[in-house]
């Protein structure tokens, strides 16, 4: 089993409100993701991180924010929440063994409703 | 990284094989297939991947074409567990940031 946690699992929060996302992995690994996906549609790439202080857009704009301050953690955070930004958020983790790049390790995912 | 073509939907009887095709006619030399499936509301999982011979672990044996084109995964005696979307991903040896881009996917229906 792989070891990424996020936090909280589920959140309704009202409109207007800042929230942070949580996402902590004890790999060790130096590469982190997250991933927007709505019901039923495809993951989409919103945010990576090669490492320490190292943050990057991804193929799905959007209106977060991530910071990578430490190897473990890869907080995304939502300055002012709206209805459109009800979705799961999905972070992921990759490291590097033998030269080779890993597989990606996917946390439980947030759940966030935006009322 | 090239594209590739799912299936979107299969349906398997349990404790029969399921075989998911997966088309990736334009992938390059230096190009793995990935395969993830992703249970209802949970995390994508990573199951097998490949470059051109046939991988089998304790989840999933991959059969890859000769010609790497094409590639099956086979999940040989299916549960009801093993209902999922399962993603066929090609992923370049080069992509510095392990990349990967998930298409639609093979919604499997893993029946009684």
């Amino acid at each position: 089993e792989a070891d990424i946690y996020q936090t909280p699992r589920y959140l309704v929060i009202g409109t207007g409100k800042k929230i942070t996302l949580e996402c902590s992995q004890t790999m060790g690994h130096d590469k982190m993701y997250w991933y927007q996906q709505d019901p039923g549609m495809e993951l989409h790439l919103i945010h990576y991180s090669y490492g320490v202080n190292s943050t990057e857009k991804g193929d799905l704009s959007s209106e977060s924010t991530v910071s990578r301050i430490r190897t473990e953690h890869f907080p995304l955070t939502l300055e002012s929440a709206r209805p459109s930004h009800t979705s799961q958020y999905l972070c992921a983790s990759s490291g590097i063994a033998a030269g080779e790049l890993h597989e990606q390790y996917f946390g439980p995912g947030t759940r966030l409703t935006v009322t | 990284d090239a594209k590739t073509t799912q299936p979107p939907s299969m349906d398997c009887a349990e404790g029969r094989a399921a075989n998911l095709p997966c088309n990736h006619s334009t992938i390059s030399g230096n190009e793995y297939v990935y395969w993830y499936r992703q249970i209802h509301s949970q995390g994508p999982q990573y199951i097998i991947h490949g470059l051109k011979n046939n991988e089998t672990n304790e989840m999933a044996s991959l059969i890859i074409t000769e010609d790497r084109k094409s590639s099956t995964l086979i999940l040989p005696h299916a549960t009801l567990r093993d209902t999922a979307v399962y993603y066929c991903i090609v992923r370049g040896r080069n992509n510095a940031g392990n990349m990967l881009t998930f298409g639609g996917g093979t919604r499997l229906m893993v029946k009684p």
